[in-house]
């Protein structure tokens, strides 16, 4: 069974400081990652995916197999990142999404 | 485009009647999700449907939930009869085709409250 952890509820960074939310999952295939992203009063939407190797918005997330990770990244983190960060994870060939229980991300001025 | 819709937007009741959620996908994409958001467990797949036949329903908590896709165009969730612990809001997502790495669009989702 595929499992997505993340393991701050709540994380908190100065404007301008640098960002890391967590993302570890268990999976024994290879698997497609994705950050989605719910801001204050608006719909979840996709940040990014790991088979993209995008930046979006500053932020930047690398697949690490040998550690089951997908960390997001930020270098400067800004007021309007705000919100609620979901990490997810779909199995090779599957359709269903499986998300992490998120990150309340707050930056403080 | 709207988006994905969904109705209604809040919805309080009480426990034992029944409630129905309805949703409207984006038009032309043939997946759609149920997801259930808590504090608790946070962001749940509950069902979905590929082409408006069910495919996955292992996320539905018990008998009391159902979902029904007539058409590629509407989607419902029912729950019958409600109890207090099915209070949450519940997110209807589409998407266009069958690969993974297709992103999933969100709906506003519904509030449910059940006193």
């Amino acid at each position: 069974a595929q499992r997505v952890t993340q393991p701050e509820k709540l994380l908190s960074v100065f404007k301008g400081a640098p960002v890391e939310l967590k993302c570890n999952y268990s999976y024994s295939g290879s698997p497609e990652l994705f950050w989605y992203v719910q801001y204050s009063r608006q719909r979840l939407q996709l940040l990014l995916r790991h088979i993209s190797r995008e930046s979006i918005k500053g932020f930047t997330a690398d697949l690490n197999k040998g550690e089951t990770s997908f960390h997001l990244k930020k270098p400067f983190a800004q007021e309007e990142d705000s919100a609620m960060y979901y990490c997810a994870l779909s199995a090779q060939g599957a359709q269903k999404l499986v998300f992490g229980q998120g990150t309340r991300l707050t930056i403080n001025p | 485009d709207a988006g994905v819709i969904q109705s209604p937007r809040h919805e309080v009741t009480e426990m034992g009647q029944e409630v129905t959620l309805r949703c409207k996908p984006i038009s032309g994409h043939n997946s759609l999700f149920w997801y259930r958001q808590t504090m608790m467990r946070g962001l749940e797949l509950l069902i979905y449907f590929n082409n408006n036949v069910p495919i996955d329903d292992s996320g539905m908590p018990e008998d009391r939930f159902s979902a029904k896709m007539p058409n590629a165009s509407f989607s419902t969730l029912k729950i019958q009869p409600s109890e207090p612990r099915d209070s949450a809001v519940y997110f209807c997502a589409s998407k266009r085709g069958l690969a993974g790495y297709n992103e999933q669009f969100f709906g506003p989702g519904t509030r449910l409250t059940v006193l």
